[in-house]
């Protein structure tokens, strides 16, 4: 159980294009979703907290302009590159958790690979 | 504001050794503690979580950790490795006064077994 995917899992796109990153939850609802950005060989850095049916929250420094979230269903949230520039080329994972009463622990999706041109 | 130090970048350890990976944090308040594991160009895996109770925290694949408060810490141990145990291993907190469940992650430690 508790199982995320993501899709793609490796994008290449030209520079100026946008790109969505789409991540579910394949065998439970997931009230809250997060979006990290991990550098090569360097750790994950929290984007966005993203809550089904409202509004995500970005972390400081994240332009919420940038990199649109949405968190549509209680399975699906959707993360959108837009104009994409070659230093926005990273691996970007997202994760799920079950719900209020098992928030406490977040399920990683397998990450999506992308590079701008 | 949080942190979360895992002093060890690298750590090579030959095979069927046992090993410590160190995680240590900073908060004055409660806490739930993680590890996962990364393989290469895949996401985290969860190996174990401490949320409260017993401070020994056995996991998958033959893991354990010891949440030990007075000294902040959350070391993850294995008395065996084996050659598949070779990835990136994460050190996570949330900080329970937050409210918001968000894990603030170490910077990662590479565990390569040697044959």
């Amino acid at each position: 159980g508790a199982v995320v995917s993501q899709h793609p899992s490796r994008v290449i796109c030209k520079s100026g294009t946008s790109v969505k990153i789409e991540c579910r939850s394949l065998d439970f609802q997931a009230t809250t979703m997060f979006w990290y950005r991990q550098f090569p060989k360097q750790s994950l850095m929290l984007m966005a907290t993203s809550n089904e049916g409202s509004k995500a929250t970005y972390e400081q420094g994240v332009e919420k302009d940038k990199f649109l979230i949405n968190h549509a269903s209680l399975t699906l949230s959707t993360l959108t590159v837009t104009s994409a520039h070659p230093e926005d080329s990273s691996f970007y994972i997202c994760s799920a958790s079950l719900g209020l009463a098992g928030r406490d622990t977040q399920y990683f999706g397998p990450g999506t690979r992308l590079t701008v041109l | 504001a949080q942190s979360v130090t895992q002093l060890d970048s690298q750590v090579p350890v030959f095979e069927e050794a046992p090993v410590e990976l160190r995680c240590n944090y900073s908060s004055s308040v409660s806490v739930y503690l993680f590890w996962y594991v990364q393989y290469p160009n895949q996401g985290l895996q969860l190996l174990l979580k401490y949320l409260s109770g017993s401070t020994l925290v056995k996991g998958i694949n033959g893991f354990e950790a010891e949440f030990n408060k007075s000294q902040t810490s959350f070391h993850l141990r294995k008395p065996s490795v084996h050659i598949s145990d070779t990835a990136e291993y994460f050190c996570a907190v949330s900080d329970l006064g937050s409210g918001t469940y968000k894990y603030i992650f170490g910077t990662g430690t590479r565990l390569k077994v040697l044959a």
